[in-house]
């Protein structure tokens, strides 16, 4: 069974920084695409990052890049999410997610975690 | 930036059926993902390349595409499918690719 487990999130104050991190079990790691999807409060999702199985390739939706940065670790079987300089519109519930992959391109999201709500407020 | 566009909301009584449409530019050349929200939980996925289903999700959840717009059906709506619906596409056409979600739609089972 794919499972996704986020942890990580917490109050920090507008500026500083936070790093998520994603436990994956149930399939090979090392084998797929991973993603970061949000949701503010109330709202819809956001895509956020990409990286690909081997960490090569990385991209950001323009509102955060130069302040988050995707990384992985295969031989943990973890994804992480460093976010620094956050700001009170990077509050959210944040979803670790497994990327669907079709015909050597990224499409969609098949499993996604629970979720780890970061609130960034003074 | 790409955008994909949804209806906010689409009510259908017990037993109906229930389209959800999802309108974008660059959909005739891209896949379509469709996910189910509940409140409190994760997204799921429902249907993914326009029109295929997971496996464990009911037949009753269908995906279609023409032109512009990919619709996503509920035959035979239960009180259990309300929730909201999110469609979602990948657009390679930028200098970078981007991953884009519709602003979902809310489906109330009356």
């Amino acid at each position: 069974e794919v499972q996704l487990v986020e942890s990580g999130g917490g109050l920090v104050q507008p500026g500083g920084s936070l790093r998520l991190s994603c436990a994956a079990s149930g399939f090979t790691f090392s084998s797929y695409w991973m993603s970061w999807v949000r949701q503010a409060p109330g709202k819809g999702l956001e895509w956020v990052a990409n990286i690909k199985e081997d960490g090569s390739e990385k991209y950001y939706v323009d509102s955060v890049k130069g302040r988050f940065t995707i990384s992985r670790d295969n031989a943990k079987n973890s994804l992480y999410l460093q976010m620094n300089s956050l700001r009170a519109e990077d509050t959210a519930v944040y979803y670790c997610a497994r990327g669907d992959l079709w015909f050597g391109e990224l499409w969609g999201f098949d499993y996604w975690g629970q979720g780890t709500l970061v609130t960034v407020s003074s | 930036s790409y955008e994909l566009t949804q209806p906010p909301s689409v009510s259908v009584s017990p037993g109906q059926t229930a389209r959800i449409t999802c309108s974008g530019d660059a959909l005739p050349k891209q896949f379509a993902y469709w996910y189910q929200q509940k409140p409190g939980q994760a997204p799921v996925l429902v249907i993914y390349k326009d029109s295929e289903r997971p496996s464990g999700i009911p037949e009753r959840f269908s995906g279609s595409s023409s032109g512009t717009t990919v619709t996503l059906t509920i035959s035979g709506v239960q009180a259990e499918d309300e929730a909201d619906y999110y469609c979602q596409s990948a657009d390679s056409s930028g200098t970078y690719p981007d991953w884009v979600f519709g602003g979902g739609t809310k489906l109330t089972v009356l």
